[in-house]
């Protein structure tokens, strides 16, 4: 039943090296979001595509790359992980009706 | 520039009870959607629901009310009965129309004890 799934759920990895955080959905929503959450911070979105157009906010760093390879899944790349770009991911999608934003349970990052 | 503001970090409401977490926005635009989720310590955002500016009526779904007042641009929950069930963070959050960007306040804590 579940319809945005994030793996893995919790993740480790080492300061400068390459991890992917992935995400997938059985909704076939257009539309596909990924936030960054920070502890005891409101969400902050980083990128979302609107089908294979990728939309970057501005503030977004460098650091942090997307792809969303078809409709079900997108994946969050950070290049260099930084002890500051340790959070809680999140990724959510939404269709035609924009108020219906479907959450996924988070990626929870750890950077050592 | 948009913005929302929750004021409460931490409320505490017996079982039972209402209680009424509050949300004031800023923005300039005519049409936007105003948004309430719940975060359990899991982690999952929970959508529970949603307002849009031109709605005349407030918004309800089962215990869950928004107190909509567009004059003082405030948008606050409103839980009736609070269950145990009940404790997370809760964020107010807001969207343009024709966008799907979610802007979203700091959060408030709820602590519902028997």
């Amino acid at each position: 039943d579940a319809m945005v799934i994030q793996n893995p759920r919790y993740q480790v990895t080492q300061f400068g090296k390459p991890v992917t955080l992935s995400c997938s959905q059985t909704l076939n929503h257009n539309v596909m979001y990924w936030y960054q959450q920070k502890s005891s911070q409101a969400p902050k979105l980083l990128f979302h595509y609107y089908d294979k157009d990728f939309n970057n906010e501005a503030d977004t760093p460098d650091n942090f790359q997307s792809r969303r390879p078809n409709t079900s899944f997108c994946f969050l790349d950070i290049r260099s992980p930084g002890l500051g770009d340790a959070a809680m991911y999140l990724c959510a999608t939404s269709g035609d009706s924009y108020y219906e934003q479907y959450f996924g349970p988070g990626t929870r990052l750890t950077v050592t | 520039a948009q913005k929302i503001t929750q004021t409460q970090p931490g409320m505490f409401v017996q079982e039972k009870e209402a209680v009424t977490l509050d949300c004031t926005y800023d923005t300039s635009d005519q049409s936007y959607g105003l948004f309430w989720y719940k975060q359990p310590s899991s982690g999952e955002m929970i959508f529970l629901i949603y307002q849009g500016s031109y709605d005349e009526q407030n918004a309800t779904e089962g215990r869950y009310s928004l107190n909509f007042q567009k004059a003082r641009k405030s948008a606050n929950l409103v839980i009736s009965a609070s269950q145990l069930g009940d404790s997370a963070m809760y964020f107010c959050a807001m969207a343009r129309d024709n966008t799907d960007k979610l802007i979203f306040g700091t959060g408030t804590r709820l602590q519902v004890f028997p």
